[in-house]
C-alpha cells in the first residue's frame, strides 16, 4: 500500500525563524507535492517535482522553497516564517500527472507566532 | 480567483438519508474531476472520479452525476453512515495539468 511519511506533524516557530517539513514516500512515485490546507480555501498546491534534483512552482510558492534529494524525499523550506504561514500542510506522491491519484500524508501543522 | 467551487460549505443529514454536495468549474478544458474525502487527522484520499466523457460514475453507495454543458457535478452518498462524516474536496484537471482543489464541504451525519 501507497505511504507518504510526514514530519514533524506539529511544529511552533517564531516570525522570521527557519522551517523545514520533510516527507518520504515509499512508493517509487515519481510526482511529489507539497500543499496547504486553510479553511476557505481548500488545498492550494505550493510545489512539486517529477523526480530528484526537479523543482516545479505551484499556485502559491511565494515564501517557500523545496528540494527533491532522492525519489523518496522531497522538504519544505520555510527560511523566514510569517504568521501568514500558519497552516496544515500536506505532502503527497503520485506515480504520474495526469489522471493519477494522488497519495497524501498524515500532514503537518505549523504555527508561526 | 477559485476555479473549482463547492457548496454547501457544510451539511448536515440524517443517518440513512442521500447526501448532496455539489460542484462548479469554470475552465471547459477541466476533464477529470476526483473527489477525496478525509477523515479529522488524516490526509485527503481518493474516493471516486470521474472523465468528462461520462454522466455518472458509481462506486458501492457514492455517485457522481456529471454536466458537463453546465459545467457542475454533484456526489451522492446514499443511506448515508455517521462513518461518512468527513470532509469532501471536489477538484479538477485539464488533461497533463495539474489538479485544482475546491474549498471542500463538511459532511455530518447524524445517527
Amino acid at each position: 500500500e501507497a505511504a507518504v511519511t510526514q514530519s514533524p506533524r506539529n511544529k511552533v516557530t517564531v516570525t522570521g525563524g527557519n522551517v523545514t517539513l520533510s516527507c518520504r514516500q515509499t512508493n517509487s512515485h515519481n510526482y511529489m507535492y507539497w500543499y496547504r490546507q486553510d479553511t476557505g480555501h481548500g488545498l492550494r498546491l505550493i510545489h512539486y517535482s517529477y523526480g530528484a534534483g526537479n523543482l516545479q512552482i505551484g499556485d502559491v510558492p511565494d515564501g517557500y522553497k523545496a528540494t527533491r534529494t532522492t525519489q523518496e524525499d522531497f522538504f519544505l523550506l520555510l527560511e523566514l516564517a510569517s504568521p501568514s504561514q500558519t497552516s496544515l500542510y500536506f505532502c503527497a506522491s503520485s506515480g504520474g500527472f495526469s489522471g493519477n491519484t494522488l497519495y497524501f500524508g498524515e500532514g503537518s501543522r505549523l504555527i508561526v507566532v | 480567483q477559485q476555479q473549482v467551487r463547492q457548496s454547501p460549505q457544510s451539511l448536515t443529514v440524517w443517518e440513512g438519508e442521500t447526501a448532496i454536495l455539489n460542484c462548479s468549474y469554470e475552465n471547459s478544458a477541466f476533464d477529470y474531476f476526483p473527489w477525496y474525502q478525509q477523515f479529522p487527522g488524516e490526509g485527503p484520499a481518493l474516493l471516486i472520479a470521474i472523465r468528462s466523457v461520462s454522466d455518472k460514475k458509481e462506486d458501492g453507495g457514492f455517485t457522481i452525476f456529471f454536466n458537463k454543458r453546465e459545467k457542475n457535478l454533484s456526489l451522492h452518498i446514499k443511506d448515508s453512515q455517521p462513518g461518512d462524516s468527513a470532509t469532501y474536496f471536489c477538484a479538477a484537471r485539464p488533461g497533463g495539468y495539474k489538479l485544482t482543489f475546491g474549498t471542500g464541504t463538511s459532511l455530518l451525519v447524524d445517527p
